[in-house]
């Protein structure tokens, strides 16, 4: 099993929808980070959480740090946002472990 | 400028040609990370710089892979005696403090293809 678990694994999506994206972890974090990968390649970082809720924008990322469990919302989702979106934690040690990432189709 | 740059952005190798990458951070950023991302899969984590020191090297993937950071900024990867597994996309990031205190920010990678 691995250490961060993210779902779906693919999500596709009418414009205007509001999305939720999944992350469960196992390992002892002290911090958890929502990236973005556009198709181009390039990674941007959208949040770095240690514990409650972020916004910005249309994006609202959550954490319950009893449960292990993140979320990433998006609201009135836009073609723009087709990205893959990737969760990260940084453990105690320093080091980041990666979920498979999930890939967003926004069609128009 | 103002973000992290790579270079090369592509760099195709033969087979036990031996490669160095390199990464520019955000000036003033005292953490500095390495990461690839193979065809199709997910990211992984190499190593990570606190200034120019860094506590953990397990990450790496063999002894063929080594990193430095000089001067608190400018970082090279080396990989030794490349092999066609380790085509894939190197990616550097950088944040002002370390990895549970601040934003990364992404380079563009570089584009490792070992024929």
């Amino acid at each position: 099993k691995n250490e961060v678990e993210q779902s779906p694994q693919n999500l596709t999506a009418q414009e205007g929808e509001f999305i939720t994206i999944n992350c469960s972890y196992s390992v002892g974090i002290s911090a958890l980070h929502w990236l973005q990968q556009h198709p181009g390649g390039g990674i941007v970082s959208l949040f770095m959480l240690s514990s409650g809720k972020k916004k910005h924008g249309r994006l609202i990322a959550t954490i319950n740090i009893q449960e292990k469990h993140s979320s990433l919302h998006i609201t009135a989702s836009h073609p723009r946002d087709s990205a893959v979106y990737i969760c990260a934690v940084a453990t105690s040690l320093n080091d980041m472990r990666f979920g498979a990432g999930t890939r967003l189709t926004v069609k128009p | 400028g103002a973000g992290v740059s790579q270079s090369p952005s592509n760099k195709v190798t033969e087979k036990g040609k031996d490669v160095e990458l390199r990464c520019d951070p955000i000036s003033g950023h005292t953490a500095l990370y390495w990461y690839r991302q193979s065809l199709g899969q997910g990211l992984e984590f190499l190593i990570y710089f606190q200034g120019n020191s860094a506590p953990d090297k397990s990450g790496l993937p063999s002894d063929r892979f080594s990193a430095e950071r000089t001067g608190g900024s400018v970082s090279t990867l080396t990989i030794q005696r490349t092999q066609q597994e380790d085509s894939a996309v190197y990616l550097c990031a950088s944040s002002l403090l370390g990895t549970s205190q601040s934003t990364q920010y992404f380079g563009p990678g570089t584009r490792l293809t070992v024929l």
